[in-house]
């Protein structure tokens, strides 16, 4: 089984609207978890952080849920500058496919 | 600020051939990890190493070998290229919180690899 499981779209969404990520783990124990943002060709970027309590950037909500051990991000108001694909990153070095997301004008 | 500098940006090797992807970071982060990223595959874990002197297998070892002789650099050696090492390479570095936590990764700008 993956360290880490990601649901890699592709998302297709109209600017404006909402859209929702999700990322399982396996390993109970993990402690790190991050979102990542990589744009065509280029490396990953930290988007954010996943605490425990939940934590919000502006447009951006990242959670994460030990007990169903998965993290979430979701992304309102959707902008045509949110076009990339976004990875979830499980205790540093183990990362999911990626989910594709393209915002539509 | 230079970051992880990742060298080369683009090789071209043929089969049978070596060849060493460099890697270096000016943070003095303790963890450095290699990935090889694949279209449909996210980014797979090669080698890392908590710190010089010490490196571990990853998801897809298989055909490379790594070093930490120094908390800077951290080379990754193809040792016999094959097509299938076809892919892009990043190379990171990270250091670690409290708790055991590991904190945001740096990446490098990656490398195309083409074997033929």
């Amino acid at each position: 089984r993956k360290e880490v499981e990601q649901d890699p779209g592709p998302f297709n969404v109209p600017e404006g609207a909402t859209v929702a990520f999700n990322c399982t783990y396996s390993n109970s124990a993990s402690q790190s978890f991050f979102w990542y943002r990589q744009d065509c060709r280029k490396e990953p970027k930290l988007l954010m952080s996943v605490y425990s309590s939940g934590n919000e950037d502006g447009r951006f909500t990242a959670q994460l849920n030990r007990a169903s051990q998965y993290i979430s991000l979701l992304i309102r108001d959707s902008k045509l500058s949110d076009s990339a694909t976004y990875l979830c990153v499980v205790n540093q070095f183990y990362f999911g496919t990626g989910t594709s997301l393209t915002v539509i004008p | 600020n230079a970051g992880v500098t990742q060298t080369p940006k683009f090789q071209v090797l043929k089969t049978g051939q070596s060849m060493t992807l460099q890697c270096a970071q000016d943070m003095n982060h303790e963890y450095m990890s290699w990935y090889r990223q694949d279209p449909g595959m996210g980014l797979r874990l090669i080698h890392y190493s908590v710190g010089a002197g010490i490196t571990d297998q990853g998801e897809v070892p298989n055909g490379y070998n790594v070093s930490r002789s120094t908390t800077e650099d951290f080379p990754l050696r193809l040792l016999s290229a094959a097509p299938s090492q076809t892919s892009v390479y990043f190379c990171a570095s990270s250091s670690i919180q409290g708790l055991g936590a590991n904190t945001e990764a740096f990446f490098g700008q990656g490398t195309r690899l083409t074997v033929v």
